[in-house]
């Protein structure tokens, strides 16, 4: 049981170039996120996935896409990547959803350091 | 919007002392309350949770009390160890769009020297 899986673990950029982040879970979760981690300002989020088909913006959705692609699966896109990109990105699982009483509890993959130059 | 604000660190202690890590929130509801810890080269790790005022989570001898009547999920170790060095995040949860959301706040870097 490996729970939240991230490629990759490390990934310099130039600016204007794309790449994706892959993120994978083996725990059946529904609810599937990604989040970036900049000094001081904690943790903010991407994009989520409720549940296999759908998607939604978080607080800072600008300048990146995502793809459920199965219910294990939910990548990241950088489509023209740009220096204020430079950050730790990462995944987390849950089964939360509201309407059927899952819990709320999220679990983390172990991070993707990206740095665009 | 909910929020979520926790004292600014860094905290440096030596081993074997106290330590308490403030965290307070502002909420519509009764969110659940949580506290994560990140090691150094790390993800996130759930430590502990309250799902209700009153609540105490508890896990590896850290403790925090879910408290709705001064908004509070303070984080407590009677006897911090070198190997509790790490970065403490203090969250709650809200249901929207089908799917429990995470407010994080800024996180407490804690250093613990022998």
């Amino acid at each position: 049981n490996a729970g939240v899986t991230q490629t990759p673990k490390f990934q310099v950029l130039k600016t204007g170039q794309s790449m994706t982040l892959q993120c994978a879970q083996d725990m059946n979760h529904n609810s599937m996120y990604w989040y970036r981690q900049d000094p001081g300002m904690g943790l903010r989020l991407i994009y989520y996935s409720a549940s296999e088909g759908t998607t939604d913006k978080g607080e800072v959705p600008n300048g990146y896409n995502v793809s459920r692609l199965n219910k294990r699966e939910f990548s990241l896109r950088l489509e023209s990547a740009a220096p204020s990109q430079t950050s730790v990105y990462f995944c987390a699982s849950s089964d939360g959803r509201a309407s059927t009483g899952g819990t709320d509890t999220q679990y983390f993959g172990p991070g993707t350091r990206l740095t665009v130059l | 919007g909910d929020s979520v604000t926790q004292m600014e660190g860094p905290v440096t202690l030596s081993e074997e002392a106290f330590l308490t890590i403030n965290c307070t929130y502002t909420a519509t509801g009764y969110p659940s309350l949580f506290w994560y810890v990140q090691y150094p080269g790390e993800g996130l790790q759930l430590l502990l949770k309250a799902t209700k005022a009153d609540d105490k989570g508890s896990n590896k001898g850290f403790e925090a009390t879910y408290r709705k009547e001064t908004t509070s999920f303070h984080l407590e170790k009677g006897s911090v160890q070198v190997s509790d060095s790490a970065v403490y995040f203090c969250a709650l949860a809200y249901s929207g769009a089908g799917s429990y959301q995470l407010t994080f706040g800024k996180g407490t870097k804690l250093s613990v020297i022998p």
